[in-house]
Formats: C-alpha cells, structure tokens, sequence
C-alpha cells in the first residue's frame, strides 16, 4: 500500500471560519509533508514532520498550524484565512528523514471567500 | 539548495522518445536528483531516482553526466497518458527539504 490519503477533496470556507485538513499514510513512513500548489506553479513545502516532530517551518504564516498526533496522521488546521490562501494543498510522506522519495497524496482543493 | 532550470514546455508526438533537461549547477556532493510526475488535480508521482550515471527502471531512464550539474530525463514511446508536467528535484540525501524547479509540461501530440 504506497496511498496517501486527504480529506477532504475540496473545502471551501469564509475568512472568519476554522477548519481542518487531514492526511493519513499507513506505509510506516516517519516523515511527512505539507505542501501549497497555486495554479500552474510548483508545489511549495511549507512544512515537515519527521518522527511527529516539526522539523522544518518555511516561514508558514501563523493562520496555518500544522499538527502530527501520531505517525500516521497529519492534520493542518485553518483560520482566518486569506483569498489568496486558496489553492492545493498536497501532503506527502516519505520512509525517514533523508529517504526523500516522497509519495503524494491527492490533495484537497481549497477556496476561500 | 540547488536550483533546477527546465524547459516550461516540450510537444512531442506518440511514439516518440522524449528527453527532457534539468540543470542544476550549484549541486552539492549530497544531492540527489528525483523526477516526478504530475497530473492536473493530483499530487506528483515519484518516477526515477538517480545520483550518477545512468538508472532505469520500467517507466524511465535517468541520465547523469559526471559532472552532475545537469540531468536527462528519458521516456520511451511516449503516449497521449504522458501528458503532464515533469518537475526535476534536487535534495540532500540527509535532510528532509524538497524544492521543486517550475517544471516541464509536456504534451503529447496524437
């Protein structure tokens, strides 16, 4: 099983609301990513987690916050967010921190109004 | 990090092969260089992983000339299913830090 599985698919929410985004993997990998992808561009990394610790934070406005409540699972929590943050956000795991073949979930779409 | 340069775009018909470029002068000892694949609305695919010479494996070949600074992405017969955009990756093997470069969109031509 090499899936990477979000929820959800799409999501669209106001600028004053919370939500949250979910990925899961159970491949045993011990790091996982959270990237932003606007159209046409390359994804962003935004952060890592590499064994449910934060590792990496690439200067991520606060209204994201990143949460790893066990191996498996990575949550990003939203609120107050802005209408350029619309875009897709894709996460990732790889085996252990420096195995950087990742595998990509399938994203899920957001929009903000 | 290294920063990769590729072509925005190639067209190539069925059939075909297809090379596509990446450069990356400033990489380091420790890098490798990774290629992924992308769809519209779906998250990239890992296809080949390389760090010198040649790889292969049944979807693709990766060449790597000795002095790293520049790599070549090789699909075989390519059909209208490659359409998609191509990004070239390079890492540190020991660290956790992915950047992907602008990325080739490549379309094949019936």
């Amino acid at each position: 099983d090499t899936e990477v599985t979000q929820t959800p698919k799409h999501l669209v929410m106001g600028m004053t609301n919370k939500k949250s985004l979910k990925c899961e993997q159970h491949m045993g990998h011990r790091a996982m990513y959270w990237y932003k992808q606007k159209a046409k561009k390359p994804p962003e990394l935004m952060f890592v987690y590499s064994y449910e610790k934060l590792s990496i934070n690439e200067s991520v406005p606060s209204r994201f916050s990143p949460e790893c409540p066990n191996s498996s699972l990575l949550n990003l929590h939203l609120h107050a967010l802005q209408p350029e943050d619309s875009a897709l956000y894709l996460c990732a795991s790889s085996q252990r921190a420096g195995k950087n073949i990742q595998y990509f979930g399938a994203g899920t779409r957001l929009s903000v109004l | 990090l290294a920063k990769t340069t590729q072509p925005i775009s190639m067209d190539s018909y069925e059939g075909q092969e297809v090379n596509i470029t990446c450069s990356h002068n400033n990489i380091a000892t420790n890098d490798y260089i990774t290629w992924y694949q992308q769809f519209p609305s779906q998250g990239p695919r890992f296809i080949i992983q390389g760090y010198k010479t040649k790889v292969t494996n049944e979807v693709a070949s990766l060449f790597i000339p000795a002095d790293r600074k520049s790599s070549t992405l090789s699909l075989p017969r390519v059909s209208l299913s490659d359409t998609a955009v191509y990004y070239c990756l390079v890492g540190r093997r020991t660290g956790n830090q992915f950047y992907f470069g602008t990325g080739t969109s490549l379309t094949v031509i019936p």
